[in-house]
This record gives structure tokens, sequence and C-alpha cells, in this order.
């Protein structure tokens, strides 16, 4: 089974922070991607990466930047948190041929204050 | 740019109830993907479906795909408690070039299913 992990379930930074959340998956996957889920407005493409050191901007990119320095790994930064980006987090991962089909992992709770 | 829009957002059944789920999307898609999401957790991954007309049916829940409508339809049967989660469908973006596995989705329809 594809297994994605990410560093933390629940967080809580202050205002103006740098926060970093980790996500790793063990399937040799090509794909990764970031989300944000938000009561109301679904899931919402951050970044997504395709290879190492390969990303591409999402839907809402603006205040974040990711890092994948390693296949298994893919970093999303918070350069200065804020309030609004009090959300949770999920990445999640795939590969071809399937490249559709995700696998998610448990979720990020990130509150900023 | 594809939007998708679910409805209802949030939907309140008996056990026991026949209910649909409705996934609209606004430009041309051949795939769609219906996952669920348990309180507290992660998403699962409950059907793929991959061309126009396509059924799939697991327990009490059946999806369909009409791609001329741009609709995808969830239909719960005799709901169960068990049931209680939230909903979401996905869309393949079709557009020039490799789309790299990335989705779009819907807003998510809360469903509780009550004694």
């Amino acid at each position: 089974d594809v297994k994605v992990t990410q560093s933390s379930r629940y967080l809580v930074k202050r205002t103006g922070e740098k926060v970093f959340l980790e996500c790793v998956q063990d399937m040799d996957h090509e794909n990764m991607f970031w989300y944000r889920q938000d009561p109301g407005l679904g899931l919402r493409l951050i970044y997504f990466s395709y290879d190492v050191k390969m990303k591409e901007k999402g839907d809402i990119p603006e205040g974040y930047s990711v890092s994948r320095e390693k296949k298994e790994r893919f970093s999303l930064i918070l350069e200065s948190a804020s309030t609004n980006q009090t959300s949770m987090y999920l990445c999640a991962s795939s590969q071809y041929p399937r490249a559709h089909e995700q696998y998610f992992g448990p979720g990020t709770r990130l509150t900023v204050t | 740019e594809l939007k998708v829009e679910q409805n209802p957002l949030f939907l309140s059944m008996q056990e026991g109830k026949n209910y649909t789920i409705y996934c609209n999307y606004s430009t041309t898609s051949d795939r769609l993907y219906w996952y669920r999401q348990d309180p507290g957790k992660s998403l699962e991954s409950l059907f793929v479906l991959l061309s126009n007309g396509a059924v799939k049916q697991e327990g009490r829940l059946m999806a369909s795909l009409d791609t001329k409508a741009r609709l995808s339809t969830l239909h719960i049967t005799a709901a169960v408690h068990d049931l209680s989660a939230t909903y979401f469908c996905a869309v393949v973006p079709v557009a020039g070039g490799t789309s790299y596995g990335k989705l779009t989705f819907g807003q998510g329809t809360i469903l509780t299913v009550h004694p």
C-alpha cells in the first residue's frame, strides 16, 4: 500500500514565522502535490512537483514556496506565516500511468495566531 | 479555467432514504474521481470514472458520468450512519500539454445520516 506521511498533524505558529510542512511518500511516485482545504472551498492546489527539483504553481501559490530535493520528500514553506494561512494542508502523490489517482496524507492542521 | 461545483454542500438524511449528490464541471473532461473524507481523516478514493456513461457501484453508493452534460452523480441508496462523511468529486482538467496528474476538486458535500 502507498503510504504518504506528513510531519505534523497539528501545528500552531505565530504570525511572521517561517513554517515548514514536510511530506514523505514511500512508493517512488513521480508526482507530489500540496493542497489546502477550507470549509466550503474544497481542496485547492498550492504547488505540485513532477520530478526532483521540478515544481509548478497551482491555483493559489501566493505566500508559499516548495522544495523537492529528493524524490520521496516534498516540503511546503510558508516564508512569513499569516493568519489567513490557517487551514488544513494535505499532501498527495501519484505516479504514471495513473497520474490522476492521488494518494493523500493525513493532513496537517495549521493555526497561525 | 475549470470550475467544479457540487450540490448540495450539506445533506442531512435519515437512515434508509435515498439521495443524490451532483457534481457539475465547466469545461471538457473525460475523467472524474470521487473521494470520501471521514471527520479528522484524509481523503480516500471511492470511484474512478473514465468515460462517458461510466457507472461504478460499491455497496450503497453508485457513481455515474455524463461527459456531454458535464455532470457526475453519486447516488446513495438506503443510507446508513456509516456513510456520514464529506464527499468530493475531482475532475481532470483537459488542456494542451501534460497535466502531471492535476485534479480540480469540488467544494465537497458534507453528508450526515441520522437514525
